[in-house]
Order: C-alpha cells, then structure tokens, then sequence
C-alpha cells in the first residue's frame, strides 16, 4: 500500500519568495508520485508528475519536484510565488502495477501576500 | 477546461434521501473514477470503473453505488443520506485504467453535496 503525508496544511509566503511544500511518501514498491493543484471551485489539475527516469521534474506554471529516494521525499518548489498561486496543493502516490489506486495526500493551502 | 463534466454542481437534500451524480469523461477516456473530499477526510478514493466494468474499489460504503454505461458516462448513487455524507464529490477520467503514471487524471468541477 502507499500513503503520502503533507507537511503543514496551511503554508503562507510574500510573493516573490520560495515556494516549498512538502511531501513525504510510503511505498512497498517503486512509486509513481504526482502534485496536483486546486483552485477555488475548481477540480484538481495536473501539475507535474514523476514516473521513472531523471529525479527533477519541471511542470507547469514554474513548479518543480525532486524525487530523492533516500529522504522518501517528493518535496514541490517554485523559486518566486505569484499571487495566482494561491491554492491547495495536494501530493499523491499510485503504485505501477494495473490495480493501483491513486492516494492523495491531505493537501497544503498556500497563501500568498504582498 | 479538462473536458470531464459533472452535474449538478450543488445538490441539497434531506437524510434518508437517495440523489444521483452524473460524470461525463473526457472524450475518449475509458476510465472514470470517483473521489469524495470532505473537511476531515480529504480526498478519498470511491471507486473506479474502466470501459464499463468496475476496475478497483475504495472506500466506498455499502449505500453508495456506481455504475458507467456503453457511452462511457458514469452516475454515483448515494442512498439513505446521512449528514456527514455532505462533501465535495469529484469525479476524474483517464484514457486507460493501466497505470496512473502514463494517463494522468483529470477531474471535473464536482458536485458539493449538502445533507441536511
């Protein structure tokens, strides 16, 4: 089975600044792991995703993630916040085998502020 | 726009009663799944179905039942409603029901369901 824990649910930067949210996750085998992005009613959007191969992974909007196996981490990133980030941000785990299920995380709230 | 459609975007309902939820996938996805997000729980798995047939099976209660017809669209049911059924119920669609790691969801707008 997999799990993934956020830490912080609730996450406040000046615009301009880093962005860091964290994601921990749990997996008996090799993960797929995904950050997903939720605007105010609006569904969950893909923001990037690591499947195998290179451990940075650049996605949408200036996010980016490092799969670092040793730290079972897939932290998110953006080197300088928006205002339109503004968001929940959620981290999620699937397995690779045909009856994986996706596991989100409890999700982070980012406020970003003058 | 990710091109899955759900309907009714809010419904309010008394406990005891049954409602329905609709999802249209994405034009050609095969696979619909269904997400209940709630304060306390998240996001929470329900259930998958691929090309008609259920494929995999979350936390869904014994009230609650999903079917997806020929044209691929899906319904929710939920019966005998209790208050804390009250969430925001998504539903997500991807062109396979392999893997997630080559066919990402995408996930319609939900439905906000009210018990009251």
């Amino acid at each position: 089975a997999q799990s993934v824990t956020q830490l912080g649910s609730h996450v406040s930067v000046s615009e301009g600044a880093l962005v860091l949210l964290r994601c921990n996750y749990s997996s008996s085998v090799p993960p797929y792991l995904f950050w997903y992005v939720q605007y105010p009613n609006q569904g969950l959007q893909l923001l990037l995703k690591y499947t195998t191969g290179a451990t940075l992974v650049k996605g949408i909007n200036g996010f980016e993630a490092e799969f670092k196996k040793s730290e079972t981490s897939f932290h998110l990133t953006k080197p300088s916040a928006h205002m339109s980030d503004a968001a929940e941000y959620f981290c999620a785990v699937s397995g690779t085998g045909t009856a994986s299920k996706l596991t989100f995380g409890t999700g982070t709230r980012l406020q970003v502020t003058l | 726009d990710s091109g899955v459609t759900q309907t009714p975007k809010h419904l309010i309902t008394a406990t005891g009663q049954r409602v329905t939820l609709r999802c249209s996938p994405r034009s050609g996805d095969l696979s619909v799944y269904w997400y209940q997000q709630s304060l306390d729980q998240g996001l929470q798995f329900l259930i998958q179905y691929y090309n008609g047939e259920e494929r995999a099976k979350g936390n869904i209660l014994e009230r609650f039942s999903a079917q997806q017809f020929p044209d691929l669209h899906s319904e929710l049911n939920l019966s005998s409603l209790e208050l804390g059924d009250s969430a925001l119920y998504f539903c997500a669609s991807s062109p396979t029901g392999q893997t997630f790691g080559n066919s990402p969801l995408h996930f319609g707008n939900g439905t906000r369901l009210t018990v009251t």
